[in-house]
């Protein structure tokens, strides 16, 4: 199993531009987050989708759009990229049985927007 | 929103001291999860806390969800240069939903 996959894994952008960040996970779980973390600030919840055909908005979504494509696969995307949308991040899952609350973490897309 | 104070922020370790960190809130939590991030990777579970007074291990961690439901405290004993990294707190709210603490960061006395 991989577990959480994201791609790319850096992207440099130019204010304006958009873009697409991929995740994907085969752990048949049921929910998917999207989180960024910048320095001191820990990580914060952009978006969620807590089932397959249902998402719902985090601690800071404005500026960004997602999609539950299907059970497997959650991307996040940036229309018209900011500076401050530089940032790490980090596409997380859970839902297995028995330890629903318990995410997992994918590896982290790095994203400079100048 | 909900928020987390974690500390410290940061400390040095030196090779076979404990370390403890902990993290506090003003709102009750219904389940407390510790994670550890090393530099360029993403978060990884390292334990996790699901009842009130529950105390768990982890090999050389120790976890405590506080009696309050306010509170979770991490031990580390004996540690190793690879313990260094950042720690997070996150305590569950809102269904699924985590919020995490700022982090604490292991660093490695010279």
């Amino acid at each position: 199993n991989a577990g959480v996959t994201q791609t790319p894994k850096f992207q440099v952008l130019k204010t304006g531009q958009s873009m697409t960040l991929q995740c994907a996970q085969d752990m048949n779980h049921n929910s998917m987050y999207w989180y960024r973390q910048d320095p001191g600030m820990g990580l914060r919840l952009i978006y969620y989708s807590a089932s397959e055909g249902t998402t719902d908005k985090g601690e800071v979504p404005n500026g960004y759009n997602v999609s539950r494509l299907n059970k497997r696969e959650f991307s996040l995307r940036l229309e018209s990229a900011a500076p401050s949308q530089t940032s790490v991040y980090f596409c997380a899952s859970s839902g297995g049985q028995g330890s629903k609350l318990e995410q997992y973490f994918g590896p982290g897309t790095r994203l400079t927007v100048t | 929103g909900q928020q987390l104070n974690q500390s410290p922020q940061s400390m040095f370790i030196q090779e076979g001291e404990d370390v403890s960190m902990n993290c506090t809130s003003s709102s009750i939590f219904n389940t407390w999860l510790w994670y550890k991030q090393d530099p360029g990777e993403g978060p990884v579970l390292l334990i996790a806390l699901y009842k009130a007074g529950e105390l768990t291990s982890n090999g050389r961690l120790t976890a405590q969800f506080g009696i309050t439901r306010k509170d979770s405290f991490l031990n580390i004993s004996a540690s190793i240069p690879s313990d260094v990294g950042i720690y997070f707190c996150a305590g569950q709210w809102q269904g699924n939903k985590l919020v995490f603490g700022a982090g604490t960061i292991l660093r490695v006395k010279s």
